[in-house]
């Protein structure tokens, strides 16, 4: 059973198109993020959401919109897209782990290329 | 800040050893992780470190010295499965966020 997964897995498209992902998570955790992580590997936080609310909005354009219809699903839509856009986008939640400590569960990711 | 500093890459030969370094500032900082990430894939959770000294788990050891803002990852009886990136991110002080500072983790090539 998939705790984290996410769709689609790859996305191309051209510039200036209007595109989504949808992420959803079987782990009955309350908190969910957006990450992106570029050509260098960093892994940077975008936004988080706790319980269908917006708590962690990072320095990101508003060109992105999260959407969270319920604790278990965190959509992300993004508009007018650039090429700078592409990237890899992963969608974990976070609860307690095994050593005891909030600890992220990532989706599989969502290689986007943008033309 | 936590910035987090770890090796871009390494190279290994199976059956060794390796040791993966990374520094961070200490200010902010409770606890250190180890993520494992393989090609095309999700990170997945290694270990986490909140005192000083030594974790084993398996193959796999993870170091912590608070006051240095210094830790390791340690694998042993290496496998050619084992390569992957792997990522050190420190875990913020309480404040309510649960959101670790990544680094930008270390490729680990093993070869026969």
């Amino acid at each position: 059973d998939t705790a984290v997964s996410q769709t689609p897995k790859y996305l191309v498209t051209q510039m200036g198109n209007d595109k989504s992902i949808k992420c959803e998570q079987n782990l009955g955790h309350d908190t969910m993020y957006w990450y992106k992580q570029d050509s260098k590997k960093f892994l940077k936080i975008m936004f988080s959401y706790n319980n269908k609310e917006l708590i962690i909005n990072e320095t990101v354009p508003n060109r992105f919109s999260p959407k969270s219809p319920d604790k278990a699903h965190l959509n992300l839509h993004i508009n007018s897209l650039e090429l700078g856009d592409s990237a890899v986008y992963f969608c974990a939640s976070s609860g307690l782990g095994t050593s005891g400590v909030e600890t992220q569960y990532f989706g599989p990711g969502t290689r986007l290329l943008v033309l | 800040g936590q910035n987090i500093d770890q090796p871009t890459e390494m190279t290994a030969t199976e059956g060794a050893i390796v040791q993966i370094n990374c520094t961070y500032q200490t200010s902010g900082f409770n606890g250190l992780f180890w993520y494992q990430q393989h090609a095309g894939e999700a990170p997945t959770f290694l270990s986490y470190n909140v005192l000083d000294g030594l974790e084993e788990k398996g193959r796999f050891s993870s170091f912590l010295s608070r006051s240095k803002g210094y830790s390791y990852l340690l694998l042993k009886e290496l496998q050619m499965k084992d390569s992957a990136s792997y990522l050190c991110a420190g875990a913020p002080a309480s404040g309510g966020s649960y959101i670790p500072t990544f680094g930008r983790g270390t490729s680990l090539i093993v070869h026969p």
